[in-house]
């Protein structure tokens, strides 16, 4: 049974860029949410999607942007990308009622 | 608002001491609490989880934390360490209303050092 995956592994951007992260969530999940983790810190919460509808928002600007697919994966939309905008992207999976599971992230670094 | 504090960003033991990593919280109401693993280059893996019932939680690896309301405590143990439990580590709380899939709000992480 496949975990959490996320694409790309790691990612390379220039200041006003757009980028497009991606998520599968693990079999049997439907709820996918993301979270920014800055260096040294821990990870803070983006959004959560469930049955393709936004859920839940955290303290993120609206250039953050998601989508989540009837396949239950899920895009994270970053645009006019800014130096802190760098840091390691998790998505995070879950059944209803159940406790998320994580994927490995997305590296970002923004020069 | 719900939070958490991790005390000490560092610690430090020697191979086969104790383990211990302190996590308080602040929550309005029951909270959901759990404790993830980060192994470098790597993403987080759940070790254990409080929602209800017994406050003394059993998880992977020979870790388990203790759920005091009246200290507003969750704090991680290990009897012994192991070399390969050099990590990072992150307490977590649910938010409010949220169950366990709803926002995890973390602390800022203690890097755990094993020394052979």
């Amino acid at each position: 049974d496949a975990g959490v995956t996320q694409s790309p592994t790691h990612l390379i951007k220039t200041r006003g860029q757009q980028v497009t992260l991606r998520c599968s969530p693990k079999s049997g999940h439907d709820t996918v949410s993301w979270y920014q983790q800055a260096l040294g810190q821990g990870p803070q919460f983006i959004f959560q999607y469930y049955e393709e509808e936004e859920r839940q928002r955290g303290n993120f600007p609206d250039r953050f942007s998601g989508h989540q697919f009837p396949n239950y994966s899920s895009e994270l939309n970053v645009n006019a990308l800014l130096l802190g905008d760098s840091a390691l992207y998790l998505c995070a999976s879950s059944r209803t009622g159940y406790e998320q599971y994580f994927g490995p992230g997305t590296r970002l670094t923004v020069t | 608002a719900q939070s958490v504090t991790q005390l000490g960003s560092h610690v430090s033991v020697s191979e086969g001491a104790l383990v211990l990593l302190r996590c308080n919280y602040s929550s309005s109401v029951p909270p959901y609490l759990f404790w993830y693993v980060q192994y470098p280059n790597q993403g987080l893996q759940l070790l254990l989880k409080y929602t209800t019932g017994a406050t003394l939680v059993k998880g992977i690896n020979g870790f388990e934390a203790e759920f005091k309301k009246s200290e507003t405590s969750f704090h991680l143990t290990k009897p012994s360490a192991h070399m390969s439990d050099a990590a990072e580590y992150f307490c977590a709380v649910s938010d409010i209303g949220s169950s366990n899939t709803g926002k995890l709000i973390f602390g800022q992480g203690t890097t755990l050092q094993v020394k052979p």
